[in-house]
């Protein structure tokens, strides 16, 4: 069964910096995809950023890219520029490829806080 | 924009009673997703439909937990008898196919059990 690790319960950020949150996964499998959700308090979890895991090329939204490196089953986020409406609960999520599950993996999370 | 929509948005129940929860996915989406959600947890799915048919439930604990999606639209997921263990937000999400990789999150139910 997979698995998603976010090691940081918590992190925070000037207004303006960047920061990066980081996620392990484990698989067995070869192509899958990854994704960063963004859950603000009391508000529904919308999608940050996705990454499939047959491109090279790190997906990049805007001040929201990834580090994708599949050897080492990494799959970290930042998000530069910072702002005040950033701040929010973070997850990592798996999602197996096309004719498996279709769930999706999440891990337990990381709270970012901003600082103005 | 379309939304999933999710009531009650809150829900206070005491144990041994019962409880449900009501999704309306994205119109036209054909897959749907309940997930629970524990305090300082990720979402974990406890049941996916596509269209009216149970596609995975194998999370869901069913000797109290049913869902159904009757007409392919709407859902209602049911907690006979609720637990405090229960207590969560349960989320719902749905989104156009099974193959699609975007899911569309609704603003959850959060349930508490006293």
């Amino acid at each position: 069964a997979q698995t998603v690790t976010q090691s940081q319960p918590e992190m925070s950020v000037q207004e303006a910096e960047t920061v990066t949150l980081s996620c392990t996964y484990d698989t067995s499998e070869s192509d899958y995809y990854l994704f960063w959700y963004k859950q603000p308090p009391s508000r529904q979890m919308i999608l940050v950023i996705r990454q499939e895991a047959y491109k090279q090329q790190n997906a990049t939204e805007n001040r929201f890219s990834v580090n994708f490196q599949k050897a080492a089953k990494s799959f970290s986020l930042k998000i530069s520029d910072s702002q005040l409406g950033d701040a929010a609960m973070y997850f990592c999520a798996y999602r197996s490829p096309r004719g498996g599950s279709e769930k999706l993996v999440f891990g337990k999370g990381t709270k970012l806080t901003v600082n103005p | 924009e379309a939304e999933v929509a999710q009531s009650p948005r809150y829900k206070i129940t005491e144990k041994s009673q019962a409880v449900a929860f009501w999704c309306d996915p994205i119109s036209g989406h054909a897959t749907l997703y309940w997930y629970r959600q524990i305090l300082g947890q990720g979402p974990e799915l406890l049941v996916q439909f596509q269209d009216e048919s149970v596609v995975d439930d194998s999370q869901l604990p069913k000797d109290r937990f049913s869902a159904e999606r009757l007409k392919g639209v709407d859902s209602t997921l049911k907690i006979q008898p609720a637990e405090l263990g229960d207590s969560a937000m349960y989320l719902c999400a749905s989104s156009l196919t099974r193959d699609s990789y975007e899911q569309y999150f609704g603003p959850g139910t959060r349930l508490t059990v006293t």
